[in-house]
């Protein structure tokens, strides 16, 4: 089974709509992590959580709120979602040393 | 942070030696180096870290010179399935607080 998992994998949606996009690990990690992705680009950061009680912005947080609900989960939600969101969004684990963060499969957000 | 290049894209063939430079003038003393593979639709993979001198592991080779504000990432003897986008990472990965940022990366494509 995989480390990280998200879901959905795959997600169209409308102007204005909600949308939760969901983040487990099994790794055991303390800290947790949203990056976005477009098309031929890097990946940029959303948000990020160094344990349950801590959430930090990243570089692109704007319109964009996260949940931790216990060390395993991270939940990405776009309160009311834009078309200029549509982009690949990965969610990502590492330990407190930060060596290497460990990358889930990624959520397709398609909005129209 | 400090901010890196890297050539946008590089071509070779299987079984030859592939050198990806990435320039970082700004690095600070607590930075480290990571790189990073990443195929179609997947999440980023690590591959190596290094803070100075040559680091080795079953899969690549990190060189480092003495001022750090460069590191060439050397692949062995590539192969088609190393087709991929490499990105260079700069930053204290340990330090509370800390974001790496993924600049563009480096798409190199494997010929037969």
């Amino acid at each position: 089974d995989a480390d990280v998992t998200q879901t959905p994998r795959n997600r169209i949606t409308k102007t204005g709509k909600r949308i939760m996009l969901e983040c487990s690990q099994t790794k055991g990690h303390d800290r947790m992590y949203w990056y976005r992705q477009d098309p031929g680009l890097g990946l940029r950061l959303i948000y990020y959580s160094f344990d349950v009680k801590d959430i930090n912005k990243g570089e692109i947080s704007d319109g964009y709120s996260v949940s931790r609900q216990a060390q395993a989960k991270f939940s990405l939600s776009l309160e009311s979602a834009i078309p200029n969101q549509t982009a690949l969004y990965f969610c990502a684990t590492s330990d407190l040393q930060g060596v290497e963060q460990f990358f889930g499969p990624g959520t397709r957000l398609t909005v129209l | 942070l400090a901010k890196t290049t890297q050539p946008i894209s590089m071509d070779s063939y299987e079984g030859q030696e592939v050198n990806i430079t990435c320039s970082h003038n700004n690095i600070a003393t607590n930075d480290y180096i990571t790189w990073y593979q990443q195929f179609p639709s997947q999440g980023p993979r690590f591959i190596i870290q290094g803070y100075k001198t040559k680091v080795t592991n079953e899969v690549a080779s990190l060189f480092i010179p003495a001022d750090r504000k460069s590191s060439t990432l050397s692949l062995p003897r590539v192969s088609l399935s190393d087709t991929a986008v490499y990105y260079c990472l700069v930053g204290d990965i340990r330090a509370a607080g800390n974001k790496l940022t993924f600049g563009g990366g480096t798409r190199v494509l494997v010929k037969p």
